[in-house]
């Protein structure tokens, strides 16, 4: 079974430039999730979708982070414009349901460094 | 609110030795789950375990066991007969409804295994 894919795997921009971020989950998995995880700390949600439709965008920054989910399958993150703290690894995952009890598979992550 | 500690930052060990991660968690839940990841340098977050709320029964994997105790409220990770391999991030995480399901992850144990 395929796991999650993400690309590009390695960005690097200059503050204020724009960012897309791609991310394709296992296939069946209706919920995906986009975490932000800087250097040193553990992963932080910044929006869950449950097939099409966010369930949480609470830790979203929305004055400059979008995302969406076309067709309840893939997903795309974006940065517009671009701050030196937005510097991180940002990681996809995918879980058949939303509940606790599902585990999440991650994929390898697109590490964004800001200049 | 929900909280996970995970008080060591890095950890030494040399090849074979046993070595312990700790995992203290804060929850006003009666039903959450608690999860184990390992990030190797690759990035990717793999999924080692889920435990229950309701099953404080203690489980061996291979060479990796977990201790679960609700009265600590500590879910600690061992490791048996460590090998280089195992050399890694390694995130403790907490789910429940009082966080909206979502996964709260502790800062992390960097493991390193020297040969």
């Amino acid at each position: 079974e395929a796991g999650v894919a993400q690309s590009p795997r390695y960005k690097i921009i200059e503050k204020r430039q724009s960012v897309a971020f791609w991310c394709n989950p296992i296939s069946g998995h209706a919920t995906l999730y986009w975490y932000q995880q800087i250097l040193g700390q553990g992963p932080k949600l910044l929006i869950q979708f449950q097939n099409n439709g966010v369930v949480d965008d609470s830790q979203l920054p929305k004055d400059r982070f979008s995302a969406e989910r076309l067709k309840g399958v893939d997903s795309t993150l974006k940065i517009q414009p671009a701050k030196l703290e937005d510097s991180a690894v940002y990681l996809c995952a995918s879980s058949l349901e939303t509940a606790s009890s599902y585990e999440q598979y991650f994929g390898p992550g697109t590490r964004l460094t800001v200049t | 609110a929900q909280k996970v500690t995970q008080a060591q930052t890095e950890i030494s060990v040399v090849e074979k030795e046993d070595v312990t991660l700790d995992c203290v968690y804060e929850t006003r839940d009666t039903t959450y789950y608690l999860f184990w990841y390992k990030q190797p340098p690759s990035g990717e977050l793999v999924f080692l375990i889920r435990r229950n709320s309701f099953d404080e029964q203690n489980e061996i994997s291979g060479r990796y066991s977990w201790n679960f105790q609700k009265s600590t409220s500590s879910f600690n990770f061992t490791i048996t007969a460590s090998q280089v391999v195992d050399s890694a991030v390694y995130f403790c995480a907490l789910s429940g409804m009082e966080y909206g399901n979502k996964l709260v992850f502790g800062a992390g144990t960097i493991l390193r295994v020297k040969s």
